[in-house]
């Protein structure tokens, strides 16, 4: 079985400042690890994933994560906002025995304000 | 992208009574959805998968008799939730696969939500 903790329920940052999100996780077989947004009245949608090979994933929109297997940890970053990143964000991990099925973290909610 | 809806977007009910949500991709064949709960200021729990044509796998923990699964078809599945109770009352969220359960790298794509309140 997998478990995933999103450290921060709710991160205030100014627009154009840099932004992380923590994700740890546990599990007793390999991950394949995901960050999902949700944006207002919106369903969740695919961010990044890590499948295998590079430890840095990017999305197309700046955001980034690095899967580092020694501290368990999946961290989201973003060097700089913009209000349009409004959203909440969560972490999710499927383990190579679940077929594909997820477990989420609680979720972050970011707030970006001028 | 591919789209997930979902309806409706939000329901009340009498206990007792019961709820169909319908969740539908749009524009691809879903061999597989799941079904999640989600509670405010909580994760989304699992609770069960379907596969088209098939009975719906559930979790430990999740009643099957009372959030009845059928995925009749490659781009819809319904939950419905029997005899329902304000303990039912929740934000439920369904998401499609167009990869069989063996290709579980593939992408899911998640519908927006039905908000079920239960007087």
């Amino acid at each position: 079985a997998q478990s995933v903790t999103q450290l921060d329920s709710q991160v205030p940052v100014f627009e154009e400042a840099p932004v992380e999100l923590r994700c740890n996780y546990s599990s007793s077989v390999s991950v394949y690890l995901f960050w999902y947004v949700q944006y207002p009245n919106q369903g969740l949608q695919l961010l990044l994933k890590y499948l295998s090979g590079s430890t840095l994933v990017e999305s197309i929109n700046g955001f980034e994560a690095e899967f580092n297997k020694s501290q368990t940890s999946f961290h989201l970053r973003k060097p700089s906002v913009h209000i349009s990143d409004t959203a909440e964000y969560f972490c999710a991990v499927s383990g190579t025995d679940s077929w594909g099925k997820l477990q989420f973290g609680a979720g972050t909610q970011v707030v970006v304000t001028p | 992208g591919a789209v997930v809806s979902q309806h409706p977007s939000r329901v009340i009910c009498k206990s007792g009574t019961s709820v169909k949500i319908e969740c539908r991709s749009l524009d691809f064949q879903a061999t597989t959805m799941f079904w999640y709960r989600q509670f405010p200021k909580q994760s989304l729990m699992l609770m069960a998968t379907s596969n088209e044509g098939s009975k719906a796998t559930y979790e430990q923990g999740v009643e099957k008799d009372k959030f009845l699964i059928n995925h009749a078809s490659l781009t819809l599945s319904t939950l419905t939730v029997t005899s329902a109770h304000p303990e039912d009352s929740s934000f439920y969220i369904c998401s499609a696969r167009d990869g069989g359960l063996a290709d579980y790298t593939d992408t899911q794509y998640f519908g927006p939500g039905t908000r079920l309140t239960v007087l």
